[in-house]
């Protein structure tokens, strides 16, 4: 059975800092996804990694996956408060459809 | 496109009654998901269909639970009866599996259900 594992679980960062938010996972997994969700809404789809070594970036967030350490990273740079929200990585069993959810990290950015 | 389109909003309902939540799936995607979000569970999927057809429910908490796909086109997902301990956000999501999918989930916006 996958079992997902992220880290820091709550992180309270200053505007303009870097941090890294850690995403493992028990079993081989080709294929994972990663979520924001803002209080009270729903899971707004963030990056898809679809192979080892897959690298994606949109603004100050850079997502990355190795799948041979069964670990994925979501990098904030020089964050700002709009980052605020929780992040959710998400890998998918080999072979099936359905994605198995971290419990989220809350991210907080102070001004 | 709409998106994945969920009704209703905001349920409250005494235990006891009957629940029935609803789900239309992007047009053109294959699979729909059933979520249940809690603040001591986190995000746990109930239920998943392919084609119309169910694939996974070994999520569904109880008996009292029960999901259907009539077409590719809509979900319910019934609750009967209901307990407090049924109150959460549910949410629906959909994909596009196999061939040039992505398999990339698309979530509704939610119903959040009270059961008093």
């Amino acid at each position: 059975e996958l079992k997902v594992e992220q880290n820091p679980l709550f992180l309270s960062m200053q505007e303009g800092k870097n941090y890294t938010i850690y995403c493992n996972y028990s079993t081989t997994s080709d294929r994972l996804y990663w979520y924001r969700q803002d209080p009270g809404k729903s899971l707004e789809s963030l990056f898809v990694l679809l192979s080892n070594g897959a690298v994606k970036q949109e603004g100050r967030l850079m997502a990355s996956l190795d799948t041979k350490a069964r670990l994925s990273t979501l990098h904030i740079t020089a964050a700002v408060h709009d980052l605020s929200a929780t992040y959710f990585c998400a890998p998918s069993p080999q072979y099936g459809n359905k994605l198995v959810f971290g419990a989220g990290t809350i991210l907080r950015v102070k001004s | 496109d709409a998106g994945v389109i969920q009704s209703p909003r905001h349920e409250v309902t005494e235990m006891g009654q009957e629940v029935t939540l609803r789900c239309k799936p992007i047009s053109g995607h294959n699979s729909l998901f059933w979520y249940r979000q809690t603040m001591m569970r986190g995000l746990e999927l109930l239920i998943y269909f392919n084609n119309n057809v169910p694939i996974d429910d070994s999520g569904m908490p109880e008996d009292r639970f029960s999901a259907k796909m009539p077409n590719a086109s809509f979900s319910t997902l019934k609750i009967q009866p209901s307990e407090p301990r049924d109150s959460a956000v549910y949410f629906c999501a959909s994909s596009l599996v196999g061939g040039q999918g992505s398999y990339e989930q698309y979530f509704g916006p939610g119903t959040r259900l009270t059961v008093t």
